[in-house]
C-alpha cells in the first residue's frame, strides 16, 4: 500500500539551530517526491521535486535530499520566518493523485 | 509554474445553505484537483476535475454534496451543499503542470455555524 509518513510532527528550534525533517515513503515506481511549505490558513507553496535517489535540491536555507526509502529536508541556520508546516507528497502508483504526509509543524524562536 | 486564484478567500455560512468556490488559473491545464483540509489536519483529496468529463470523486465524497463544474481549461467550481458545522475547513484547488507538479491556490476558509 502506498504510504507517506513524516516526522517529527512538531519541531521547535532556536534561531540558527539547524535540523532535519524526515519523510518516509512506500510507493511502487516513484515518479517524484514533492516538498511544500504551508503557512497557517494558506495554500501549500511548492518548494522542491526530487526524482531519484541521491538527488539534492537547495533553496536558501533549505536542502532536500532523497534516498530509496526517505527524503530529508535540512534547514540550516533557520530564521523565525521559516516557521511553517512542511508537507511532503508522492504520486499514487499509476495516477496523478498525490498522497500527502501529515506534515511537520516547525516553529523557529528568535 | 501556475498562478491560481480562489474566490471567496473566506466565508461564514449558516447550516443548510450552500457555497460555491471558484478556482481560476492563469494557463490552460488538463487536471485540476479539489482538496479539503480540516483544522490541524493534512490535505484530503475530494475529487479530480477534468475538462469535458464528470469529476471523479474519492471515497467518502459524493457529487450531491460536492458538485463540481469544469467548463474550460482555466476554471473550475466546487459547491459545498447543505452545509453543516463539520464542513468547516479550508478548501483548496490545485492544478497539475507538465512536470507532474501540483500548484495550489490560496485556499477558501469556510466556517459553518
Amino acid at each position: 500500500e502506498d504510504q507517506v509518513t513524516q516526522s517529527p510532527e512538531a519541531l521547535r528550534l532556536q534561531e540558527g539551530e539547524s535540523s532535519s525533517l524526515n519523510c518516509s515513503y512506500t510507493v511502487s515506481g516513484l515518479r517524484g517526491l514533492f516538498w511544500y511549505r504551508q503557512d497557517p490558513g494558506k495554500g501549500p507553496e511548492f518548494l522542491f521535486t526530487l526524482y531519484s535517489a541521491g538527488e539534492e535540491k537547495e533553496k536558501e536555507r533549505l536542502k532536500a535530499t532523497l534516498t530509496k526509502k526517505e527524503s530529508f529536508l535540512h534547514i540550516t541556520a533557520p530564521k523565525p520566518e521559516d516557521s511553517a508546516t512542511y508537507l511532503c507528497a508522492v504520486p499514487l502508483s499509476g495516477t496523478y493523485k498525490y498522497i500527502f504526509g501529515t506534515g511537520t509543524r516547525l516553529k523557529v524562536l528568535a | 509554474s501556475a498562478v491560481i486564484s480562489q474566490k471567496p478567500s473566506r466565508d461564514i455560512c449558516q447550516r443548510g445553505t450552500s457555497l460555491t468556490i471558484q478556482c481560476q488559473v492563469d494557463s490552460q491545464v488538463t487536471m485540476m484537483f479539489w482538496y479539503r483540509q480540516q483544522p490541524g489536519q493534512s490535505l484530503t483529496l475530494i475529487a479530480t476535475a477534468n475538462q469535458g468529463s464528470e469529476a471523479t470523486y474519492e471515497s467518502g465524497f459524493v457529487i450531491d454534496k460536492f458538485p463540481i463544474s469544469r467548463p474550460n481549461l482555466t476554471f473550475s467550481t466546487l459547491t459545498v451543499s447543505n452545509m453543516s458545522p463539520e464542513d468547516s475547513s479550508i478548501y483548496l484547488c490545485s492544478v497539475l503542470t507538465d512536470q507532474e507538479t501540483q500548484y495550489f491556490g490560496p485556499g477558501t476558509r469556510l466556517l459553518v455555524l
